[in-house]
């Protein structure tokens, strides 16, 4: 069966800092990967997706994350967070591409403070 | 507005009452979902809708869930003779075509209180 494991719950750092959230999945069957980011009172909204090709997918507000098939894992980053970047942030797979599969981690929060 | 609306989005209510949750999808999105996120867990997938296909009911945790898509667009999620276990935020989150892989659109939630 697929999970998700988001190693860390709650991930505090300074602002211009940089940070990591991780996300490791388990599958036997090839997978697709999301980040899907929650803003306080927002619904979630997609952050970025890797389907295919390059492994290294970015987001608009400068979010990237790898994909690594070795260590089934695709960790999100940036190099220098904002207090708007305060969120909690959520990985999901879908096996096969089937939307209705998705499979969630359990979240990590990310507080960025000044 | 265009995004996914949710209704209400706080509910209070007694343990044995019945409680509906309503939701307005993307105009155009075909694919209708419905979520459950409880404190300290992921998104748990209830039950999905598709078209004019019959619905995935896979994720209803019992036969106290129930759900309908009514003219392919809004949805209602009914939970019967709520429990305290029901207490939750209950997402909806609609999708267009099949090639849109993985992009959901979230509205803010029912969050569902039982006393």
């Amino acid at each position: 069966a697929q999970s998700v494991t988001q190693l860390d719950s709650q991930v505090p750092v300074f602002e211009e800092a940089p940070v990591e959230l991780r996300c490791n999945y388990s599958s036997s069957v090839s997978v697709y990967l999301f980040w899907y980011v929650q803003y306080p009172n927002q619904g979630l909204q997609l952050l970025l997706k890797y389907l295919s090709g390059s492994t290294l997918v970015k987001s608009i507000n400068g979010f990237e994350a790898e994909f690594n098939k070795s260590q089934t894992s695709f960790h999100l980053r940036k190099p220098s967070v904002h207090i708007s970047d305060t969120a909690e942030y959520f990985c999901a797979v879908s096996p096969s591409g089937n939307n209705r599969k998705l499979i969630w981690g359990l979240g990590t929060s990310l507080a960025v403070n000044p | 507005g265009a995004g996914v609306s949710q209704s209400p989005s706080n509910k209070v209510t007694e343990k044995g009452k019945d409680v509906e949750l309503r939701c307005d999808p993307i105009s155009g999105h075909t694919a209708l979902y419905w979520y459950r996120q409880s404190l300290g867990q992921g998104l748990e997938f209830l039950i999905y809708f598709q078209g004019n296909s019959a619905p995935d009911k896979s994720g209803l945790p019992s036969d106290r869930f129930s759900a309908e898509r009514t003219g392919g667009s809004v949805s209602t999620l009914t939970i019967q003779r709520t429990q305290q276990e029901d207490s939750a935020v209950y997402l909806c989150a609609s999708s267009g075509a099949s090639g849109d892989i993985g992009e959901l659109f979230f509205g803010e939630g029912s969050r569902l209180t039982v006393l």
